[in-house]
Order: C-alpha cells, then sequence, then structure tokens
C-alpha cells in the first residue's frame, strides 16, 4: 500500500521559516494536499492541488511537490502556526495521510 | 455557511455496532464526495471510506472492509456510516468531511467536528 512520510516534529524560531516535508513514490504525479490540527480542534484544510490556498489561509502558508517530496512552508511562522500538520494524497480511489507533523515555535 | 454535524457515537462493546451521522448544510450536498476519517487518541488521521457525490461509488480503507459501509441521502443532505463487528481498535473520533468535487481525487475542504466512538467491555 502507499505511504507517506513526515518527520515527527520540526521546530522553528518565531518569524523564521518552517519547512515541513511529505515523502511518498512519485508523489509528484499525484496532488498533494495538505491539513493544520490545533489540539482539540478538527483539521483545517491548508493547501491543495500542491500550491494553491483556500481562501482565509494566510499568504505566509506555501506549497511545492515535486519527484517524490512534497513541501508545506510557512514564512514568518507566527506562534498561531504552532499545530499538527499533514500530508494527504490519492492513490487507486483510496486517501493517504501522512503520520503528521508537530510543528514548534519555539 | 458551510457546515457539517456528527452524530450517533458512543460506547459500544467489542463486536457490537454503531451508525455514525454527518449532517450537512449551507452547500449542495449532492454535487460533492464526502469522506470519513478517524483519529485515535493521540493519533495521526487515518481514512475510513470515501462515496461520490451521486452515491454510486464507494471506496473503504482495508482496516475497515466488510465490517463498515458509507451511505448517503440526498434527499436528507446526510452521510452514513455504519459499522458492525466492531474492534477496540476502532475506537476513535470520527470526522466527515467534504470533498471539492463530485468524484474523488479531490482535497477535503469542510470538516466536521468529530463523533467520539469507544470500542471497550
Amino acid at each position: 500500500s502507499y505511504e507517506l512520510t513526515q518527520p515527527p516534529s520540526v521546530s522553528v524560531s518565531p518569524g523564521q521559516t518552517a519547512s515541513i516535508t511529505c515523502s511518498g513514490d512519485k508523489l509528484g504525479d499525484k496532488y498533494a494536499s495538505w491539513y493544520q490540527q490545533k489540539p482539540g480542534q478538527s483539521p483545517v484544510l491548508v493547501i491543495y492541488q500542491d500550491t494553491k490556498r483556500p481562501s482565509g489561509i494566510p499568504e505566509r502558508f506555501s506549497g511545492s511537490n515535486s519527484g517524490n517530496t512534497a513541501a508545506l512552508t510557512i514564512s514568518g511562522t507566527q506562534a498561531m502556526d504552532e499545530a499538527d500538520y499533514y500530508c494527504q494524497a490519492w492513490d487507486s480511489s483510496t486517501v493517504v495521510f501522512g503520520g503528521g507533523t508537530k510543528l514548534t515555535v519555539l | 455557511e458551510v457546515q457539517l454535524l456528527e452524530s450517533g457515537g458512543g460506547l459500544v462493546q467489542p463486536g457490537g455496532s454503531l451508525r455514525l451521522s454527518c449532517a450537512a448544510s449551507g452547500f449542495t450536498f449532492s454535487s460533492y464526495a464526502m469522506t470519513w476519517v478517524r483519529q485515535a487518541p493521540g493519533k495521526g488521521l487515518e481514512w475510513v471510506s470515501g462515496i461520490t457525490g451521486s452515491g454510486g461509488s464507494t471506496y473503504y480503507a482495508d482496516s475497515v472492509k466488510g465490517r463498515f459501509i458509507i451511505s448517503r441521502d440526498n434527499s436528507k443532505n446526510t452521510l452514513y456510516l455504519q459499522m458492525d463487528y466492531l474492534r477496540a481498535e476502532d475506537t476513535a473520533v470520527y470526522y466527515c468531511a467534504k470533498g471539492s468535487g463530485s468524484s474523488t481525487g479531490g482535497a477535503f475542504n469542510i470538516w466536521g467536528q468529530g463523533t467520539m466512538v469507544t470500542v471497550s467491555s
């Protein structure tokens, strides 16, 4: 079965750039999406179709996807961005989520 | 306002059954695929099942295939998940989520608040 691999944790200082990766076989041939989940809350879509931001998502969130790796980049990271982030893709009519990355802003 | 509201969770014994519901509002329900995603306590997201806007096609994770059935009633704007032969490992918060089109393949742009299912004797 298809797998997406994310680092368990990433740390960043306020105002700096955070990058979270998501690896999967030929992931660049699929669309990647990213979700943010804060403690006790439901997931929120922050990036879809590799690079697009839904309305209401700040411009500091951006995405890329090429080869075997997709990435979520948060520029000028703020304390409010501290959360778990999950990548997601489709494979043969099934949905695959990455294991999640805890972003710590310190 | 686009909204999804899950219900039907609770405590059930191993081997038992539950039916979850997800009431949708604020959008043309029949035009969008829907999905169920679960999250075990302290764990990550796990996709469970999906259904196209018409209800004509359904999809399941291997972990629930043969035990869970997804369905929808477009006249009632409601998504369902019938869960039979429940196991302890099915314990999780269950979220319904809206797809970005009528067929599969897109992202999930709206999520419900979730309903907790606990399987325990």
